[in-house]
């Protein structure tokens, strides 16, 4: 299997259930990155991670919990999410933060919070 | 601060038509790259192009051609001939030198109509 890959594809969840998403990537890249993609808006940037060390959280709620256990996996955990959490959470990598180098997106997931 | 602005939000077309898409970018790095991903219906972001900001070259691959204009701040990505498989929502992005402050436009959608 190559790329990105992105499980569950969709999710749906009540505001009182905890579940994760995960990534992971085939491509020997060093870093990985969670987005979330709602609609009519543009995408945001919410966790990096390079060499299995987060660098980046943008004021994401503490609801969204990342974990990255090696460089090829990532996950995002999830409790007691909102309905406006509702969105494509998109995962993607790249051989590393410096530079801008290419990142390379996975499927997404597609949740819904009841 | 940065930001990018795809003003077209949808463009419908109709086969073997031409079109371009607008991509306007502001910053105040003088170093910075600009891409373009194309995000079909499947969800995931399929990349096209990296371009760092010393390199006004235009680039032309098969029937996509990419025009940098620094003077304009502005990354409009034409497609030639168009087909209905070019159908997605097509995203603009500017990055710094490291991928932690990547900017993406709001996107826009075009549609091919056969």
């Amino acid at each position: 299997e190559t790329g990105v890959t992105q499980t569950p594809r969709h999710l749906v969840m009540g505001m009182t259930n905890k579940k994760s998403l995960k990534c992971e990537q085939h491509l020997g890249h060093n870093a990985m990155y969670w987005y979330k993609q709602s609609a009519k808006k543009p995408l945001e940037l919410m966790f990096v991670y390079s060499l299995e060390e987060r660098v980046e959280n943008n004021s994401v709620p503490s609801r969204f919990s990342p974990e990255c256990p090696n460089s090829s996996h990532l996950f995002l955990h999830l409790h007691t999410l909102q309905p406006e959490d509702s969105a494509l959470y998109l995962c993607a990598s790249s051989l590393g933060t410096g530079d801008s180098e290419t990142q390379y997106f996975g499927p997404g997931t597609r949740l819904l919070v009841l | 601060a940065q930001k990018v602005t795809q003003a077209q939000t949808e463009i419908s077309v109709v086969e073997k038509e031409d079109v371009t898409l607008d991509c306007v970018y502001e910053t105040r790095d003088t170093t910075y790259y600009l891409f373009w991903y194309k995000q079909p219906p499947s969800g995931e972001l399929v990349f096209l192009i990296r371009r760092n900001s010393f390199d006004e070259q235009n680039e032309i691959s098969g029937r996509y051609s990419w025009n940098f204009q620094k003077s304009t701040s502005s990354f409009n990505f034409t497609i030639t001939a168009s087909q209905v498989v070019d159908s997605a929502v097509y995203f603009c992005a500017l990055s710094r030198l490291n991928n932690n402050d990547m900017r993406f436009g709001a996107g826009t959608r075009l549609t091919v109509k056969p």
